[in-house]
């Protein structure tokens, strides 16, 4: 069974549009993430979700909106997509407050903006 | 600022040891994980270090010194499915955790 899943893994789309990754785990952790891996292979973290508090990364565009409708799930709904927005969005989860533990990653989401 | 340094590459042959040093400078320190990223694929766990010395894992071990601001992962009996990039990372006193840019591990024959 998949511990973090994402979907889709793929997502090749135009300038402008709006598109959503999905992401849930099945571990029963308290906390989940999403991070941003560029070309440079950098991971950055996006959004942090408890089940009590959305840590948000400030420098991360209001485009960018992270959806929880339960602890299981993590969505990420992106406004507007520009082309620098191509990149590897990774789902992760762990257990306990946010970072006390070590993270679970998904496999990951390549999104294509032309 | 807060910054992780380590190597950007490393090349090492088959059955050697390598050993990948990461220095950090953050706001207070709470724990310093090791992770492997295959090319394409998601970064996984290798371990985690909270107080000074040395964690043994299998082949994989991971040294630690708070003082000086250091870690580093040695890799025993390398195999070529080591290759890979390693990423070093620290949570540090508000519990934000800081990434390093990661160590391509090219593994020769």
């Amino acid at each position: 069974d998949t511990a973090v899943s994402q979907t889709p893994k793929y997502l090749v789309t135009q300038m402008g549009n709006d598109k959503s990754i999905k992401c849930e785990q099945n571990l029963g952790h308290d906390t989940m993430y999403w991070y941003k891996q560029d070309s440079k292979k950098f991971l950055k973290i996006m959004f942090s979700y408890n089940n009590k508090e959305l840590i948000i990364n400030e420098t991360v565009p209001n485009r960018f909106s992270p959806k929880s409708p339960d602890k299981a799930h993590l969505n990420l709904h992106i406004n507007s997509l520009e082309l620098g927005d191509s990149a590897v969005y990774f789902c992760a989860s762990s257990q306990g407050e946010v970072n006390t533990g070590e993270l679970f990653f998904g496999e990951g989401s390549r999104l294509t903006v032309l | 600022g807060q910054n992780i340094d380590q190597p950007t590459e490393m090349t090492a042959t088959e059955g050697a040891i390598v050993q990948i040093n990461c220095t950090y400078q953050t706001s207070g320190f709470n724990g310093l994980f090791w992770y492997q990223q295959h090319a394409g694929e998601a970064p996984t766990f290798l371990s985690y270090n909270v107080l000074d010395g040395l964690e043994e894992k299998g082949r994989f071990s991971s040294f630690l010194s708070r003082s000086k601001g250091y870690s580093y992962l040695l890799l025993k009996e390398l195999q070529m499915k080591d290759s890979a990039s390693y990423l070093c990372a620290v949570t540090n006193s508000n519990y934000q955790l800081i990434w390093g840019a990661g160590t391509k591990l090219i593994i020769k024959p």
